[in-house]
């Protein structure tokens, strides 16, 4: 699975969209860009996914460049409960015959200041 | 649904005892894992299972064993504990038609000394 680079941290005003980016230049043409969040001492939480297309569901929105070498998450309007930190993943295939396992970097601190 | 359910929340051993930690899903998936977090680190896979009786290695396997006997369940265990196992530990499972969307436990904080 290829390598990703993210901040290590990032501030974001309440009510504003924080918008996190992820660095994926060896992405191969069968890699998902997934991402996920760990709010302090809890489990990771799925957010979304994507192969090349802009995607949207109730939590983010995730915009994929169109060579796919980065990508951006974003919250649309940040509250202090989005304090975690974020997770950019690649992997191939949902489906395939992969083993499934994910690899987390560091991911990015993001805080949400009042 | 309660989703993947780790037993027990917090645990302190001592140096060379042993101990089972559990893991439970009950969204029927096929695919579950454990994983370790460090200090200020990111989470690090240690073995995973993509279906009963079907279990392999990590990146940080030695000193855990696994076995999945049932879909349900996914328990790790440690046979003689070091205080480098201190750690947080994580389990996850998927379905199969989307191995990349995990469910994660709460997980349990173990501490050796």
């Amino acid at each position: 699975d290829a390598k990703t680079t993210q901040p290590t941290s990032m501030d974001c005003a309440e009510g504003r969209a924080a918008n996190l980016p992820c660095n994926h230049s060896t992405i191969s043409g069968n890699e998902y860009v997934y991402w996920y969040r760990q709010i302090h001492s809890q489990g990771p939480q799925y957010i979304i996914h994507g192969l090349k297309n802009n995607e949207t569901n109730e939590m983010a929105s995730l915009i994929i460049t169109e060579d796919r070498k980065s990508s951006t998450l974003i919250l649309p309007h940040a509250t202090l409960r989005d304090t975690a930190v974020y997770y950019c993943i690649v992997r191939v295939d949902p489906g395939s015959s992969n083993t499934g396992k994910l690899i987390f970097g560091q991911g990015t601190t993001l805080q949400v200041k009042p | 649904n309660a989703g993947v359910t780790q037993t027990p929340k917090f645990q302190v051993l001592k140096t060379g005892q042993s101990m089972t930690l559990q893991c439970a899903q009950d969204m029927n998936h096929e695919y579950m894992s454990w994983y370790r977090q460090d200090p200020g680190m990111g989470l690090r896979l240690i073995h995973y299972s993509v279906g009963a009786g079907i279990t392999d290695q990590g990146e940080v396997p030695n000193g855990y064993n696994v076995s999945r006997s049932t879909t349900e369940d996914f328990p790790l265990r440690l046979l003689s504990a070091a205080p480098s196992q201190t750690s947080v530990y994580f389990c996850a499972s998927s379905s199969t038609r989307d191995r990349g969307k995990g469910t994660f436990g709460s997980g349990t904080r173990l501490t050796v000394v």
